[in-house]
Parts: structure tokens; sequence; C-alpha cells
């Protein structure tokens, strides 16, 4: 069974700042995809950005990009020119991608972003 | 701008009542999953659809959850009787087999209170 951990309950960033939320996860495929998530206040899920195993290209979605490392297992996010609507929970995510797998995601504990003025 | 609804938001009910709970996922994707957030547990996956059959509900309490999609615009989430312990928020979500990446997409979900 795979399985993710994010290690880090809170952590707090400065307005304008960079911020990196690490991801470390556990799987015997070969094949996946890897996703982040946040949940602001309203409890909303919302996908911030998403990674396939197979690329090794790091994606970005503005300010917004991940430290993909597959050999170590490491899927981290980092949030640059933190602003204060940043401020939320966020959730690693991990999906398997072999053909007839069960398609469900499986969640980090998730980390808590506070953003200071 | 496509998004998955559910009602109700909130539901506050007393021990031993049922529950019920809707989804509507996107229009045309036909992957359903219905997902459970407690402090304790975190989220966890309580069943999946595809195409409207069922395909995981080892998640889910038997003797007390059912999970129906009776249509390709509705999945229910039915509780009965209802316990303290339910006590959750709800999320439904809905993507697109096959797709890249088969992204899923979440409601706002529906937080449950029972007494």
């Amino acid at each position: 069974a795979q399985t993710v951990t994010q290690s880090q309950p809170e952590m707090s960033v400065q307005e304008a700042e960079t911020v990196t939320l690490s991801c470390t996860y556990d799987t015997s495929e070969s094949d996946y995809y890897l996703f982040w998530y946040k949940q602001p206040p309203s409890r909303q899920m919302i996908l911030v950005i998403r990674q396939e195993a197979y690329k090794q290209q790091n994606a970005t979605e503005n300010r917004f990009s991940v430290n993909f490392q597959k050999a170590a297992k490491s899927f981290s996010l980092k949030i640059s020119d933190s602003q204060l609507g940043d401020a939320a929970m966020y959730f690693c995510a991990y999906r398997s991608a072999i053909p007839g797998a069960n398609s469900k995601l499986t969640f980090g504990k998730g980390i808590t972003l506070s953003v200071r003025p | 701008d496509a998004r998955v609804t559910q009602t109700p938001r909130h539901k506050v009910t007393e021990m031993g009542q049922e529950v019920t709970m809707r989804c509507q996922p996107i229009l045309g994707h036909n992957t359903v999953f219905w997902y459970r957030q407690t402090m304790m547990q975190g989220l966890e996956l309580l069943a999946y659809f595809r195409n409207r059959a069922p395909l995981d509900d080892s998640g889910m309490p038997k003797d007390r959850f059912s999970a129906e999609m009776p249509d390709a615009t509705l999945a229910t989430l039915k509780i009965q009787p209802s316990e303290p312990r339910d006590s959750a928020v709800y999320f439904c979500a809905s993507g697109r087999a096959g797709t890249y990446q088969e992204t899923q997409y979440f409601g706002p979900g529906t937080r449950l209170l029972v007494l």
C-alpha cells in the first residue's frame, strides 16, 4: 500500500517571501501521479499543482513549483512571493497510474501554512 | 465554470437518524469518489464509482453506510443509523477516467455533526 507523509504540521512565512512544504511518499509502483491540494478555511479542496512520475521536469504553476525527486520519493511544494491568500492547509496526494489500479487519492496529513503580513 | 456540487453543505442531526448526502459530478465526468475528512484520520476514501458501477467501497462501514449512483448526474451517500463518530466533512470528487492524469475535482463538502 502507498503512504504519503507530511512531517511538518505547521509552517509560517512572511508575506512576499518563499516557503517550501515537504512531502515524502512510499510506493513500489513505477508509474503514478502526485498532487498538491490547498484547503482554505472554507474547506474547499483546490488543486494547486500536479506531477507525472515519468516526467523529469518539475511542474510549475505561476508562483507554485515542485521539486520532484523520484529516487528519494520526495515531492516538495515551493510557494514564491507568498500572499495572504496562500494561508491554508496543504495536502500532498498520490494516485496510481497503473492501468486498472484503484484511482483513489492517498493523502498526507496536511500542513497548515500561515502567512505573516 | 464546471463544478462539483454537494448538498446539504451543513447537517446537524441526532444519533440514530438517517443522513443522506448528495453530489452532482461535473458533466461528462465518469468517476465519482466519496472521501471523509476527520481530525484523527485525515482524508480517507469511502467509495469510488466508475461509469456508475461501484469499484471500491472497502473504506465504508458496510453496516451503516451505503453509496449509490442512481444516474450519471447524481451520487448519494447514506448513513443509517448515524452515530456521533460519523461527524466529519464528507467530500465528493469527480474525474474523467482515461483523461490526462484523471484529475479529481472536489465539491465544497458536507459538514456533518451527529449529536
